[in-house]
């Protein structure tokens, strides 16, 4: 059964420091890896996917990576803003189960001014 | 574009009573899936839908169902409702049926039961 895991919980760091968030799953037979942030209130917004095939992806000052055989992704978060503060969810799909996404628990992140 | 729209926003029920959420995915968008949320769980897949097919299912007691319309919109139908299906319900789309395209949320309705 797939599992997966985000460390730590929650996180909070000063504007302006780079930070990693991480994501391990327990089966490495997924199909892709998605990186969402949520805001209170507020549903899931989409940041960056990687395929299964895929070592990285980057957008703006996020860049993740994922290394299937160790069953291990992560987020890295440069020059870190307080508009970055949310929690940040990791999911995988894995094959043969449609659409279907397995979440970590997420990481709330909070960065202070 | 537009993203993907649920309604209500919020919803207070009463147990025992039954209840309807709606999903409009993104248009051109034929996948719809939902999830519900809440602090103790986490995120938990219910169902998935695909040109009007339910493709698979979480899960969840038979009193969660749901469809899909010829336009992709869905709907998810929750009946008998316990105290425990106190959630944010979210409702994601994606392009097409395969695993290539990322999915994407809407902002969910807040059903909560009295």
């Amino acid at each position: 059964k797939q599992e997966v895991t985000q460390i730590p919980a929650a996180l909070s760091v000063p504007e302006g420091e780079n930070l990693v968030l991480n994501c391990s799953f327990t089966d490495s037979a997924i199909y892709n890896l998605q990186w969402f942030r949520q805001d209170p209130g507020k549903g899931l917004t989409s940041l960056l996917l990687i395929q299964s095939s895929q070592r990285e992806q980057t957008s703006g000052r996020l860049n993740a990576s994922l290394d299937k055989s160790s069953g291990r992704s992560t987020l890295y978060i440069a020059a870190s803003q307080p508009g970055d503060s949310a929690t940040y969810l990791c999911a995988v799909l894995i094959y043969n189960q449609g659409g279907k996404l397995i979440f970590g628990q997420g990481t709330e992140l909070s960065v202070k001014p | 574009k537009a993203g993907v729209t649920q309604t209500p926003r919020y919803l207070i029920k009463t147990r025992g009573q039954q209840v309807t959420l709606s999903c409009s995915p993104i248009s051109g968008h034929r996948s719809v899936s939902w999830y519900q949320q809440t602090p103790g769980q986490g995120l938990q897949f219910l169902f998935e839908y695909f040109s009007e097919t339910q493709r698979n299912k979480g899960n969840f007691p038979g009193r969660f169902s749901g469809r899909q319309f010829s336009n992709s919109r869905s709907e998810m139908n929750v009946s008998t409702l316990e105290l425990g299906d106190s959630a944010l319900y979210l409702c994601a789309s994606r392009e097409t049926g395969t695993g290539d395209q990322p999915q994407h949320f809407g902002d969910g309705t807040r059903l909560s039961i009295l």
